[in-house]
């Protein structure tokens, strides 16, 4: 079965500071993963996406996310923090046996602090 | 913000009742998906349409009822709920499903809350 993983419900990080969310996945052959956005009484909006090559994906906002096959992994990375990047992120995975289906994380939400 | 839009953004209803959401998209897309969304849970898949032919119905009850009259309109009808229904509805437009990862554009959702 595909999905996804988001270990932690929270992360605090200061403002200026780097900041990692987590992500790992379980699929089949190889992954389409995606990241998301969520603010408040807003729908999800596409940060970005890693479909094959550059393991490390370029994305809006300044965010970019590694991909890691052998430690499952794509992580959300910022080289620093602002206060308006405080959200719920979201990662996912598209389902390689069936391409309707996309498998979402519970989410991550993200605190700045200034 | 103006690609995917949602009426109504809030409705309460009773169990008895019987409402419709709405989901429109400005985006020249043909593939459009309904999400439950609830507190700390991973989004749930409820409905995808391509092409306005519904292509996945992911196990949902029958008192939700989803319409896709053109590529551009998504409905998703509503009728004795129950009140662990009460969450976030999504909607979602992408290119069409044919085996490229594009990404989903969502709309700003439906709260619901089932008295």
């Amino acid at each position: 079965a595909q999905s996804v993983a988001q270990p932690e419900d929270q992360v605090k990080v200061a403002e200026g500071n780097p900041l990692t969310v987590k992500c790992t996945y379980s699929v089949s052959g190889n992954p389409y993963l995606f990241w998301y956005v969520q603010y408040p009484n807003r729908g999800l909006q596409f940060l970005l996406k890693y479909i094959t090559g550059d393991n490390l994906v370029k994305g809006s906002y300044g965010f970019e996310a590694e991909f890691n096959k052998s430690q499952t992994s794509f992580h959300l990375k910022k080289p620093s923090a602002l206060v308006s990047d405080s959200a719920l992120y979201f990662c996912a995975v598209r389902d390689m046996n069936n391409f309707n289906k996309f498998y979402f994380g519970s989410g991550t939400k993200l605190n700045v602090k200034p | 913000e103006t690609g995917v839009t949602q009426t109504p953004r809030h409705l309460v209803m009773g169990m008895t009742n019987k409402k419709s959401l709405k989901c429109e998209q400005h985006l020249g897309h043909n593939a459009m998906y309904w999400y439950k969304q609830s507190a700390k849970k991973p989004l749930e898949l409820m409905f995808v349409y391509s092409l306005e032919e519904r292509v996945e119905n992911n196990s949902v009850p029958s008192r939700f009822s989803p319409e896709c009259p053109n590529s551009s309109h998504l409905f998703l009808h509503l009728h004795t709920l129950q009140p662990e229904d009460s969450a976030l509805y999504l909607c979602a437009s992408s290119q069409t499903v044919t085996g490229l990862p594009y990404e989903q554009y969502f709309g700003p959702g439906t709260r619901l809350t089932v008295t």
